[in-house]
């Protein structure tokens, strides 16, 4: 059964730093390209980011180039967002995705505000 | 930026009704998928390339369409179809979703 479970989220203040995972299982993990999708209160999905099988290649959305890093491990099977420089139009929900994007984690809740 | 445009953005269907909610997109896309979000829930696919079903889905669900406007139908409505349903392109980064259509139960 495939799994995702993310983590790391939480209340940050605006400029500050925070770092999501998302635990993979259940497929062989570096077989597969994945995605980082968020979803504001009440609002729609967004994607944010992309990475490749081996993590040579990354895709970012515009609004969230040179503030957010994704990346992977594949040895443990982890898929990372690092996210500096917040800012309160972050706050969302921010899902880890599979391949395209046919599993989702649960989610988890990022929300910046001083 | 592809924009994809759904509507409508809320409907209310009775049980064995006939549904359509269709999603166009402002340039051509090779083919569209859809997702299926219920309140509180995260996102499951529910069609791919188009017109395929994901795992799991029922048969009285279709997918169509081509170029710049697709659609995804019910056929017949059933009450646990009520949910928020979304088209996403993969033709062009950034991969772009639409706004949603929320299917409420009459």
């Amino acid at each position: 059964e495939v799994q995702l479970v993310e983590s790391g989220g939480g209340l940050v203040q605006p400029g500050r730093s925070l770092k999501l995972s998302c635990a993979a299982s259940g497929f062989t993990y570096s077989h597969y390209i994945m995605a980082w999708v968020r979803q504001a209160p009440t609002k729609g999905l967004e994607w944010v980011a992309t990475i490749t099988t081996g993590g040579d290649n990354t895709y970012y959305r515009n609004s969230v180039k040179g503030r957010f890093t994704i990346s992977r491990d594949n040895a443990e099977n982890t898929l990372y967002l690092q996210i500096d420089n917040l800012r309160s139009d972050d706050t969302a929900t921010y899902y880890c995705a599979k391949g395209y994007f046919d599993y989702w984690g649960q989610g988890v809740m990022v929300t910046v505000s001083s | 930026e592809i924009v994809l445009t759904q509507s409508p953005t809320t409907m209310a269907a009775s049980p064995g009704e006939k549904v359509t909610i269709t999603c166009r997109a402002s340039s051509s896309v090779s083919y569209m998928y859809w997702y299926q979000q219920k309140s509180g829930a995260s996102p499951k696919l529910w069609i791919y390339d188009t017109s395929k079903l994901a795992s799991g889905v029922p048969n009285r669900f279709s997918g169509s369409g081509s170029g710049t406007s697709y659609s995804l139908t019910f056929n017949p409505m059933e009450t646990e179809d009520a949910a928020t349903y979304y088209c996403q392109q993969w033709t062009s980064i950034p991969w772009t979703f639409g706004g949603g259509t929320k299917l409420e139960l009459k």
